[in-house]
């Protein structure tokens, strides 16, 4: 079975400061992974995802992440944020021929200004 | 184009009362997913329907949820009796079945959010 762990529960930044958003997950399989932002009132966004090709992708908004298979991880960055990117981040996986979602427990991002 | 509708957002019910959720996905989306996103935890899928059959319903609990939908097109899922546990926010999303896709995207509605007494 699959799992993801999202290491911070929260994470509080400075406004323009640079941000990392740790995940990591586990499968014995070929998995694809995705983020996906949660806005306050708001239901879940696609962020970015990593299917096949170039480990690192990015997002229309400034995020990127980066696959690294040997470490089983697929963290979140952007060099710096805003107050508008306070969210809640849930990264999940899937395995490669199925279209079920495995989420994280999410990380709160607050920006404070 | 419309996003996934969910009715109603709301809603508090005392424990061993019924209660029913109801969405309706982006028009031509076959796949309908129902998750359970219990507070500070991430979405658990519950039910995943490919139009109006069930692909995968391994994490639903029977005895007390059911699902379904029978067009192919809106969904309803039921809890009955609730329990003070099902507190939570249940959100359904849908995605365009694309054989030629390596993986559909699944688009969420907002969500409604379950409080049991």
């Amino acid at each position: 079975a699959q799992s993801v762990t999202q290491l911070d529960s929260q994470v509080p930044v400075f406004e323009e400061a640079p941000v990392e958003l740790r995940c990591n997950y586990s499968s014995s399989v070929s998995v694809y992974l995705f983020w996906y932002v949660q806005y306050p009132n708001q239901g879940l966004q696609l962020l970015l995802k990593y299917l096949s090709g170039s480990t690192l992708v990015e997002s229309i908004n400034g995020f990127e992440a980066e696959f690294n298979k040997s470490q089983t991880s697929f963290h979140l960055r952007k060099p710096s944020v805003h107050i508008s990117d306070t969210a809640e981040y849930f990264c999940a996986v899937s395995v490669q021929g199925a279209q079920k979602l495995v989420f994280g427990q999410g990380t709160r991002l607050t920006i404070n200004p | 184009e419309a996003g996934v509708a969910q009715s109603p957002r709301y809603k508090i019910i005392e424990k061993r009362q019924s209660v029913a959720f109801w969405c309706n996905p982006i028009s031509g989306h076959a796949t309908l997913y129902w998750y359970q996103q219990i507070l500070g935890q991430g979405p658990k899928l519950l039910i995943q329907f490919q139009n109006n059959g069930v692909v995968d319903d391994s994490q639903l609990p029977k005895d007390r949820f059911s699902a379904e939908r029978l067009k192919g097109v809106d969904s309803t899922l039921k809890i009955q009796p609730a329990k003070l546990e099902d507190s939570a926010v249940y959100l359904c999303a849908s995605s365009l079945r694309s054989w030629a896709a390596q993986v559909d995207t699944q688009y969420f509605g907002p969500g409604t959010r379950l409080t049991v007494l």
